[in-house]
């Protein structure tokens, strides 16, 4: 079994500040770990992800996180914030189940990007 | 055209209407999905289909029928709908086969209303 939990549904950060997005996973196998984002009316698109090897992960738009097995966690950062980054985020967890894939998300978080 | 297309945008339907939800990928992935995103709720997956054949269905009313005629197309048939059932329906498609590290590429919903 695996699951996702995301802290805080609500971020709020301003323009040119720190993003930090938390995410922590439970993964009975390895896991393979992903962060999308939401733009309103639109459906998810992938920011990164991490399967193996660096578990610092680069990806879109300046966004990096990084696995942490110990901690059993996947936090989203970006260091300066921009106003088009205002979207939905969220956190999912792949595991192999023979064939069966399947992706179980957080429950979201709505950043805002403060002027 | 590239990645997922989900047809129509928008819908509105009465609860005794029948309806039809298109989703086309242009990927070549052989792995397909259906979720709801519902407000204030985690992403709900509901049918997958793998190489054409539904590999598994979680626990979803018979009001909601999936179709897959091949692994570029994936319909989900609506009939009988209840107001609780508006919500944005994703589709989605990835490469499956048992290979869990390869994200899923969202379509950009179909935001259906039940009246």
């Amino acid at each position: 079994a695996q699951s996702v939990t995301q802290l805080g549904s609500h971020v709020s950060v301003s323009e040119g500040a720190l993003v930090l997005l938390r995410c922590n996973y439970s993964s009975s196998v390895p896991p393979y770990l992903f962060w999308y984002v939401q733009y309103p009316n639109q459906g998810l698109q992938l920011l990164l992800k991490y399967t193996t090897g660096a578990t610092l992960v680069k990806g879109i738009n300046g966004f990096e996180a990084e696995f942490k097995k110990s901690e059993t966690s996947f936090h989203l950062t970006k260091p300066s914030a921009h106003m088009s980054d205002a979207a939905e985020y969220f956190c999912a967890v792949s595991a192999f189940n023979f064939g069966n894939e399947k992706l179980t998300f957080g429950t979201g978080t709505r950043l805002t990007i403060i002027p | 055209e590239t990645g997922v297309t989900q047809t129509p945008r928008h819908l509105v339907m009465g609860m005794t209407n029948k309806k039809s939800l298109k989703c086309e990928q242009h990927l070549g992935h052989n792995a397909m999905y259906w979720y709801k995103q519902s407000a204030k709720k985690p992403l709900e997956l509901m049918f997958v289909y793998s190489l054409e054949e539904r590999v598994e269905n979680n626990s979803v009313p018979s009001r909601f029928s999936p179709e897959c005629p091949n692994s570029s197309h994936l319909f989900l048939h609506l009939h009988t709908l209840q107001p609780e059932d508006s919500a944005l329906y994703l589709c989605a498609s990835s490469q499956g086969g048992g290979r869990s590290n390869t994200e899923a590429f969202f379509g950009q919903g179909t935001r259906l209303t039940v009246v």
